[in-house]
């Protein structure tokens, strides 16, 4: 079945430093991908999407390209925050029988960032 | 708009005891879902709905039960608590128009069942 696989965390960077954090998808057809963050004691919300191959999505300083010919949509962020230190999901969205088009997460990887 | 509404916060039940966890949205999107939060394992979904009247059951439904009487809430319902429910529970919604649809979710309820 359709699945996303994360890098493992925590991932501990420095204020400014680069920020990747790999995902990688298996799917199908043709899924829209979202990366969603979960603040500290919050639930979760939806930090960017792409819906279709060689997208990027943007927000925040964050970006994510859809890349169908590797099934990966990495998240990076040239220069990280302390106020970024969250957990981030990758998910994928795919057509259902019943319409319903669920949500397949990845497990999760935690980001802290040091002053 | 208030969004996605979860209660309680936080509840500590025994083994055996029931509940209701309460999940409210008001942005009449047809979706809802509850999801389970477990260490190292994302986000499980246990029920799901596509609208008033409608549910069916996601990848881990045992122990737990759902209704939909109305569009916008969606109780999940624990009906014996066994430790292993022990888990963060987050109830999300959305519509249905495509499948690039951005889930809204609520703010989550810890249950700790001893």
């Amino acid at each position: 079945g359709n699945s996303v696989t994360q890098m493992e965390g925590p991932v501990t960077l420095s204020e400014e430093a680069f920020l990747t954090i790999n995902c990688t998808y298996t799917a199908t057809g043709y899924p829209s991908l979202f990366w969603y963050v979960q603040y500290p004691g919050e639930g979760l919300q939806l930090l960017l999407k792409a819906t279709k191959a060689d997208d990027k999505g943007s927000n925040k300083g964050f970006e994510a390209t859809y890349r169908k010919e590797t099934t990966s949509f990495h998240l990076e962020k040239g220069s990280v925050q302390v106020s970024d230190s969250a957990v981030y999901f990758c998910a994928l969205s795919e057509p259902h029988m019943d319409s319903s088009y669920k949500l397949i997460f990845g497990s999760g990887t935690r980001l802290l960032v040091r002053p | 708009n208030a969004g996605v509404t979860q209660t309680p916060k936080f509840q500590v039940l025994k083994t055996g005891q029931s509940m209701t966890l309460q999940c409210a949205q008001d942005m009449n999107h047809e979706y809802m879902s509850w999801y389970r939060q477990d260490p190292g394992m994302g986000l499980r979904l246990i029920h799901y709905s596509v609208g008033a009247g409608i549910t069916d059951q996601g990848e881990v439904p045992n122990g737990y039960n759902v209704s939909r009487s109305t569009t916008e809430d969606f109780p999940l319902r624990l009906l014996s608590a066994a430790p292993s429910q022990t888990s963060v529970y987050f109830c999300a919604s959305r519509r249905l128009a495509t499948y690039q649809e951005t889930q809204y979710f609520g703010p989550g309820t810890r249950l700790l069942v001893l």
